[in-house]
């Protein structure tokens, strides 16, 4: 059962216009939530998280929304650059687990 | 930033056979380490959460007999899938638990793509 939804496999944006990568999850016991960007060959590396506190958290070019009556979280980057092009994968965790429940990821293209 | 390598990167093997991967952690200690597995189209999906010194907690439907999961030092985890077969064939990846123990220091490594004949 998956618990975490990232329904579009793969995004391609313009350089220097906004990317948007949307995320849904059922489970309602998830408190925290976190974005990890994976380029070929290497691990997911952490990129910025959110908790269910906070409806917005903001780390220069990436900003993280969560809207808990909808379940939904979306990561915007703005601008978008080259550089930004990977595998985004999204995952949510419950106060005091160590499971951390991913998402299926969606490969962001910026176009030069 | 912290560094979680895993080795091999890439294994072929026969169905029946054994194979070990190991997941260190090159620039800290790591108490704690997770397994996940991830099959094409599909999510990381964690199979265990390894502690030093101590056995394995397997997730619901993992089994434990058949992923044998040793944390015998503070940098080094290792993955034995025993008597592999086809069905076995995944991406395995290991996490290491940094300082402040965190979900944002949870670190991972690149994988390990095993193919069962």
């Amino acid at each position: 059962d998956q618990q975490v939804k990232q329904n579009s496999p793969s995004l391609s944006v313009q350089e220097g216009r906004i990317s948007i990568l949307n995320c849904d999850y059922t489970n309602s016991m998830f408190d925290y939530f976190l974005w990890y960007k994976k380029y070929p060959a290497e691990g997911p590396t952490f990129l910025i998280s959110i908790s269910s506190i906070k409806d917005k958290n903001e780390d220069g070019r990436f900003t993280v929304f969560l809207n808990k009556s909808a379940k939904h979280l979306s990561l915007h980057i703005v601008p978008s650059q080259p550089g930004d092009s990977a595998v985004y994968f999204c995952a949510a965790s419950a106060t005091g687990a160590n499971n951390l429940f991913f998402g299926t990821g969606t490969r962001l293209t910026v176009i030069p | 930033g912290a560094v979680v390598s895993q080795h091999p990167s890439r294994v072929i093997c026969k169905s029946g056979t054994s194979v070990k991967i190991e997941c260190r952690s090159l620039d800290f200690q790591a108490t704690t380490m997770f397994w996940y597995r991830q099959f094409p189209k599909q999510s990381l999906m964690l199979m265990a959460t390894s502690n030093e010194g101590s056995k394995a907690t397997y997730e619901q439907g993992v089994e434990k007999d058949k992923f044998l999961i040793n944390h015998a030092s503070l940098t080094l985890s290792t993955l034995t899938v025993t008597s592999a077969h086809p069905e076995d064939s995944s991406f395995y990846i290991c996490s290491a638990l940094g300082e402040p123990r965190r979900q944002e220091t949870q670190y991972f490594g690149p994988g390990t793509r095993l193919l069962v004949l």
